[in-house]
């Protein structure tokens, strides 16, 4: 079945840039997802790109989308100790389209260290 | 910005209890889910709902469990009779509007259902 992969942890130095990477063996072509979580808290919409989009730059998140690869990476610049939480990577079923369900990784705990 | 506002924050239920999960939707969009996370595990999906009926299930939404909209407003998640097993954060999402369906799931901050 459909499986999306990423690393458990990732820990980085307050003001290194972060990448957080995910693979997924297959998607509808509509909108790819990262969300971050809290301790204790929901599910924080942090960004998304469309299929058909390469790169997305959103302030200091840059997400790369590799298609060919089934590849999606997060990066965040000059990480703070604030970035430090759970993301989740998340596809929409293969033939669900944008109403689809989503599939979720298990998730990268990014530590960030002062 | 609108946001999908899930009640109660925290559930504790005694096994074998019926349990009902509320879930306000952003106002306007169409399709609803629901979600959940058991502790240290992944989120995962199990039931989505459009135009009054579910559109798709996953294996995890037995007969166990149920789903109304029961008025313009708000969207419920019954456990009949719930288990130790169903102890999870439960997450209610929604998407799409009549002007555009083509829109990102965004996700409530969960009800943590406990069962004891």
């Amino acid at each position: 079945g459909e499986d999306v992969e990423q690393s458990l942890f990732l820990s980085v130095r307050e003001g290194d840039s972060s990448v957080i990477n995910c693979t997924y063996t297959d998607s509808s072509s509509t909108y790819l997802y990262w969300y971050k979580q809290e301790p204790g808290a929901g599910l924080q919409l942090l960004t998304y790109i469309f299929s058909n989009m390469d790169m997305k730059q959103d302030q200091r998140l840059t997400v790369l989308l590799n298609k060919k690869d089934k590849h999606l990476s997060l990066r965040i610049a000059d990480t703070q100790t604030g970035d430090s939480a759970i993301y989740f990577c998340a596809v929409p079923a293969p033939y669900g389209g944008s109403q689809g369900n989503l599939i979720f990784g298990k998730g990268t705990k990014l530590s960030v260290k002062p | 910005e609108p946001e999908v506002t899930q009640t109660p924050s925290h559930q504790v239920t005694q096994m074998g209890q019926e349990v009902i999960l509320r879930c306000v939707p952003i106002s306007n969009h169409l399709y609803f889910y629901w979600y959940r996370q058991i502790l240290g595990q992944k989120v995962e999906f199990l039931v989505s709902f459009y135009n009054n009926e579910i559109s798709e299930k996953s294996e995890i939404f037995d007969d166990q469990f149920s789903v109304e909209r029961p008025d313009g407003s708000n969207f419920t998640l019954k456990i009949r009779s719930t288990k130790l097993e169903d102890s999870a954060m439960y997450f209610c999402a929604s998407t799409g509007t009549f002007d555009n369906s083509n829109q990102p799931q965004h996700f409530g901050d969960g009800t943590r259902l406990s069962i004891l």
